[in-house]
């Protein structure tokens, strides 16, 4: 049973366009949603993170929008560029803050 | 500041063998995370160790595996007897206590042939 679902699973957008990926989630004991870029052969780092107590948060060129009701949350690339290319993860933590659940990935690709 | 380190960073394995990966949190961390990666996959949680306990292993398959985070040293992930199922890239993340930011190693990539 897949606690976080993210789509799509792969994206090409056009340099300067907007990456826009999704995740959604059913445990409503989920209070911590950060989002991870990882290039080949290394390991994840921590881009944007977000609470649920407010319903957006940007950090540059990244956003985070949450929306609690709908248990979804999406992170926004804007004015992408090909060094963006990466594959992306949200994940999903609780009360025990570093255990993570992870959703599938989006390889994201940006084209010069 | 050196990040979370692991070694080997590649490791082949034949079918029954042992594999043991190390993963050195960094300075002032005491919390130690191990995670799977499946090829084409997200990040599965295995284990959560801090200085000689084990927190939680409910992520942890209930034979062959093992993990422990020494009072000195560097955490293990111990495979027994490996299977080809356990190819993965295995990462592990430190934080300095059990509510702040975990930051990942570059992890090890285990293939059993």
């Amino acid at each position: 049973q897949q606690q976080v679902k993210q789509s799509p699973q792969s994206l090409i957008v056009q340099k300067g366009g907007i990456s826009i990926i999704n995740c959604a989630y059913e445990n409503t004991a989920f209070d911590y949603f950060p989002w991870y870029q990882q290039f080949p052969g290394k390991g994840p780092a921590l881009l944007i993170a977000i609470r649920p107590d407010v319903s957006e948060k940007k950090e540059g060129r990244f956003t985070i929008s949450f929306n609690k009701s709908a248990k979804q949350f999406s992170l926004h690339i804007m004015d992408s560029q090909p060094g963006d290319s990466a594959t992306y993860f949200c994940a999903a933590s609780g009360r025990n803050f570093n255990k993570f659940y992870f959703g599938s990935g989006t390889k994201l690709n940006v084209k010069p | 500041n050196a990040g979370v380190m692991q070694n080997p960073r590649h490791l082949v394995r034949r079918r029954g063998q042992e594999a043991r990966l190390r993963c050195s949190p960094m300075k002032g961390h005491s919390h130690v995370y191990w995670y799977r990666q499946l090829p084409e996959e997200g990040l599965k949680f295995m284990v959560y160790l801090q200085k000689e306990n084990i927190i939680d292993e409910s992520g942890m398959p209930k034979e062959r595996f093992s993990a422990e985070f020494p009072k000195e040293g560097p955490s293990i992930l111990r495979i027994q007897q490996v299977v080809r199922g356990d190819s993965a890239a295995y990462f592990c993340a430190s934080s300095r206590d059990f509510n702040t930011e975990a930051f990942f190693g570059q992890g090890t990539r285990l293939t059993v042939v």
